[in-house]
């Protein structure tokens, strides 16, 4: 299973767009990148999902250069809300989940 | 609230006490898994289902942790002879599993405390 790394944590000020970087050099081809966020007493939440170059939905951008050894998961004028930790995850989609330590981010006014 | 319900949402019991914790589904979903956290610390997979076929357990999955889905809908975790290291949010998950598509919904998860 490929193993992902990534900050432990990041902070931002209301507003900005925050990039968190996960580097998963052992990536398979059938792996997918999926990224998860989890608040306090919560389960976890999907973000976002891609396999290569760029994919975005409502709430996130997930950037996947072409060796795919890295991604990014862009998020466009966080607010407080957004202080969560984020876990990026690689592996075959339908499988079950291999979760790491993910990013603490915490959102400032 | 994602649709997946977890019961109860705490347990407080004392080592050596037994221990089941209840998961209900997404109803059209096939796929139910276990995953266990710990403070500080990612979810662990435990185990999962498709259907009422229980597929892979993990090593974390000791002899005093059994799982069952009977009907292919709702899931019960069963702890054994509880230890102090067994304390930890228990979550529940499931998703349709489908070939190109595997999003998990997580229920709110089972906070549980041995003392």
């Amino acid at each position: 299973l490929a193993k992902t790394t990534q900050p432990i944590s990041m902070d931002s000020y209301e507003g900005q767009e925050v990039n968190i970087t996960c580097s998963h050099n052992n990536i398979a081809t059938n792996d997918y990148i999926t990224w998860y966020q989890q608040f306090p007493s919560q389960g976890p939440r999907f973000i976002i999902q891609g396999y290569k170059t760029k994919v975005t939905n409502e709430v996130a951008s997930l950037f996947i250069p072409a060796d795919r050894k890295s991604s990014t998961l862009s998020l466009p004028r966080v607010s407080l809300s957004d202080t969560a930790v984020y876990y990026c995850l690689v592996g075959v989609h339908t499988d079950k989940l291999i979760f790491g330590t993910g990013t603490r981010l915490q959102v400032f006014p | 609230d994602t649709g997946v319900s977890q019961d109860p949402r705490h347990k407080i019991t004392k080592r050596g006490q037994n221990v089941t914790f209840r998961c209900d589904p997404i109803s059209e979903h096939n796929r139910l898994y276990w995953y266990r956290q710990t403070l500080g610390q990612g979810p662990e997979f435990l185990t999962y289902f498709q259907n009422e076929a229980q597929l892979e357990k993990s090593r974390l999955l000791s002899d005093r942790f059994s799982a069952e889905r009977p009907k292919g809908s709702f899931s019960t975790l069963e702890i054994q002879r509880t230890e102090q290291g067994d304390s930890a949010m228990y979550l529940c998950a499931s998703s349709l599993g489908r070939d190109n598509y595997n999003e998990q919904f997580f229920g709110p998860g089972t906070r549980l405390t041995v003392l």
